[in-house]
């Protein structure tokens, strides 16, 4: 059975350009959560959708959005990048918000 | 307000060595998690556990709900053992709290 698979793995992107990343949960998880991960820093909570439908949302500005599909992949969208946005972007799906959650690999965004 | 601590930040041990890294927290929780994040790596989920104890292989982690206190122990540890231990609980909310993470390095 797959894991939380995450793409692009690696992504190297200018300021002010804009960037998706795509994250397909394990097979039957309805929730996924958005991490970003600065080096050196633990991980900061994004966003969380269940069920199709924002959940949570963590403190950061409106050039990060997100979305869930009816086949419960998810996309995180971030609009004019910022040198700071370089980061590890890590998805985690679970049953649901309260199970246990597994983590993908993340993508590794890098702005220049 | 909710935290996760954890201790050591830093520990450095000979191979086959028994290592133990503690997590504590400020409030009830269900459930915690116990994550491994290699060097420039993604998180790998360790172990979720709400009670008791687990084992995988050489990993055991234990929680007691009471203490509000949970470790991860590595039995004979390795260096491919090395990389940063982190502690998470949601605290019946939307997101993770981590803890700041321990930093394992696992000398041959």
């Amino acid at each position: 059975d797959a894991g939380v698979t995450q793409s692009p793995t690696h992504l190297i992107k200018t300021r002010g350009q804009h960037v998706t990343l795509r994250c397909s949960p394990i097979s039957g998880h309805k929730s996924v959560s958005w991490y970003q991960q600065v080096l050196g820093q633990g991980p900061q909570f994004i966003f969380q959708y269940y069920e199709k439908e924002e959940r949570g949302r963590g403190n950061f500005p409106d050039r990060f959005s997100a979305r869930q599909f009816p086949n419960y992949s998810s996309e995180l969208n971030v609009n004019a990048l910022l040198l700071g946005d370089s980061a590890l972007y890590l998805c985690a799906s679970s049953f649901r918000p309260d199970y246990g959650y597994t983590f993908g690999s993340g993508t590794r965004l890098t702005v220049v | 307000k909710n935290e996760v601590e954890q201790s050591p930040q830093n520990l450095t041990a000979q191979e086959g060595e028994f290592i133990t890294i503690n997590c504590s927290y400020s409030v009830g929780i269900s459930a915690l998690h116990w994550l491994q994040q290699h060097p420039g790596g993604g998180i790998v989920s360790l172990f979720m556990l709400s009670s008791g104890k687990k084992k995988h292989g050489r990993l055991i982690a234990t929680i007691n709900i009471q203490e509000k206190h949970s470790s991860l122990h590595i039995t004979a540890s390795h260096p491919r053992d090395s990389a940063v231990y982190i502690c998470a609980t949601n605290f019946g909310n939307e997101k993770l709290t981590f803890g700041t993470g321990t930093r394992l390095t696992i000398i041959p």
